[in-house]
């Protein structure tokens, strides 16, 4: 399968625990995205890289959430100290930058649940 | 900050009739991507339009970007059972090098047999 995996794909945490997502591209892809999609809403972004360098970071996004992208390769997102509204469908995607057309692939998402 | 507007939320037809969802943007946008998002799946890439009064066409999807390139509208005529879906447009500001895509709620379309 050449296409985007996450990992894992569902995830039940207590709040106040740490959970840690880990995407994995396209291998060709420089680009890479995270998503946060809650019941009944599109994807809202988070951060995206571009090879290992974190180039954008929504301004929505606590501190609590960290993502790292160390060899331009897969990437992880954190989540420390998780709370009640963390609880959605975490998507990654990829593209390639030097590809005409920017279309992004999204992988299978992990599913939080903080209880 | 950027903004996407989607209409209707929902949609409930009866197979063989048309659909059409349409996505507004607070801002000027460089291109407009389509998405298809089928029950329990991802985000499947459908289409970018990236010129003003662009029109494409994949059988029987039909996309449009309006002049200022602030709207967009998909259209599907004669719909399928397979068509069944969430579709979500998705706009990338002019600002943006990066490739961020700010969505819209999205249409969730039913297709009664």
């Amino acid at each position: 399968d050449t296409g985007v995996s996450q990992d894992p794909r569902h995830k039940i945490t207590k709040r106040g625990q740490n959970v840690t997502f880990r995407c994995d591209p396209i291998s060709e892809h420089n680009r890479l995205y995270w998503y946060r999609q809650t019941l009944g809403q599109g994807p809202e972004f988070l951060t995206y890289f571009q090879n290992e360098a974190q180039l954008e970071k929504s301004r929505l996004l606590s501190d609590r959430f960290s993502a790292e992208r160390p060899k331009g390769s897969f990437s992880t997102l954190e989540i420390q100290r998780t709370e009640q509204g963390d609880s959605a469908m975490y998507l990654c995607a990829s593209s390639n930058k030097l590809r005409v057309g920017n279309e992004q692939f999204f992988g299978p998402g992990t599913r939080l649940t903080v209880l | 900050g950027q903004q996407v507007m989607q209409i209707p939320q929902y949609q409930h037809v009866q197979e063989g009739e048309d659909f059409t969802t349409y996505c507004n943007s607070s801002t000027t946008l460089s291109n407009i991507q389509w998405y298809k998002q089928r029950p329990g799946g991802h985000p499947v890439f459908l289409i970018q339009l990236v010129k003003s009064g662009e029109v494409k066409k994949q059988k029987r999807l039909t996309f449009q970007f309006g002049e200022a390139k602030k709207n967009s509208s998909l259209h599907i005529t004669a719909t399928q059972t397979t068509d069944v879906g969430t579709y979500f447009c998705a706009g990338q500001g002019i600002y943006n090098q990066g490739g961020k895509l700010i969505f819209g709620q999205g249409t969730e379309l039913s297709v009664k047999p």
